[in-house]
């Protein structure tokens, strides 16, 4: 049972370019959610998705898209790369049950720079 | 909208106790959670509190909430170097049914040995 796992762990940009972080789940929950975490902000919600099929947006999701074709992973695509979007994002999945439904679990992070 | 503050370091000795200050505005809420994130790594849950208890003990962690002052704290006894992590508040989103938290801006705790 791996949990949640992101890919890749690294990754350097040049401004335009584009590139896919991928997340995946092996606890079967129906919620995932892609954060970015930034020195002295905590973590701020960029895209989020309830089930297979659906996205939705978060706090910041100017730049980003998200794709949840299936129900294990969530795909968070930067079509073109920009020096503020050098930051660690992390993801996480939870259960949709009431009690559990916040407790979520997370991935390691990809840490991107964009030059 | 929904906000979450606390302070963003706090450093103490091996063996004292530690207390990490939350404030929060959703009077909505829940849940509220403590996450413990390690050099590294991502958040791990440590612990939460139903809105409806005052307080909640769990070996060395103790959360206490006082609701109409929308304050959470988190104290962790006989503090240990191994417990130097960030540590993050998050409260749920109002009656939102999506699992959405709201997360502090986490709070560096420093344990010197």
């Amino acid at each position: 049972n791996a949990g949640v796992t992101q890919t890749p762990k690294f990754r350097v940009l040049k401004t335009g370019q584009s590139m896919t972080l991928l997340c995946a789940q092996d606890m079967n929950h129906e919620y995932m959610y892609w954060y970015r975490q930034d020195p002295g902000m905590g973590l701020r919600l960029i895209h989020y998705s309830v089930g297979e099929g659906t996205t939705a947006k978060g706090e910041v999701p100017d730049g980003y898209n998200v794709s949840r074709l299936k129900k294990q992973n969530f795909l968070l695509g930067l079509e073109s790369a920009a020096p503020s979007q050098t930051s660690v994002y992390f993801c996480a999945s939870s259960y949709s049950k009431e009690v559990a439904k916040n407790i979520q679990y997370f991935g390691a992070g990809t840490r991107l720079s964009v030059l | 909208g929904e906000d979450v503050e606390q302070s963003l370091f706090l450093s103490v000795r091996e063996g004292d106790s530690s207390v990490i200050n939350c404030t929060y505005t959703d009077s909505s809420s829940t849940y509220l959670y403590w996450y413990k994130q390690e050099p590294g790594a991502g958040l791990q849950l440590l612990t939460y509190i139903f809105s409806n208890m005052d307080m909640k003990q769990d070996q060395r962690l103790t959360v206490l909430l006082n609701k109409k002052d929308k304050h959470l704290s988190l104290r962790i006894a006989d503090t240990q170097t191994g417990d130097s992590a960030i540590y993050f508040c998050a409260e749920t989103v109002g009656s939102s049914n999506t699992g959405k938290l709201i997360f502090g801006q986490g709070t560096t705790l420093q344990v010197k040995p």
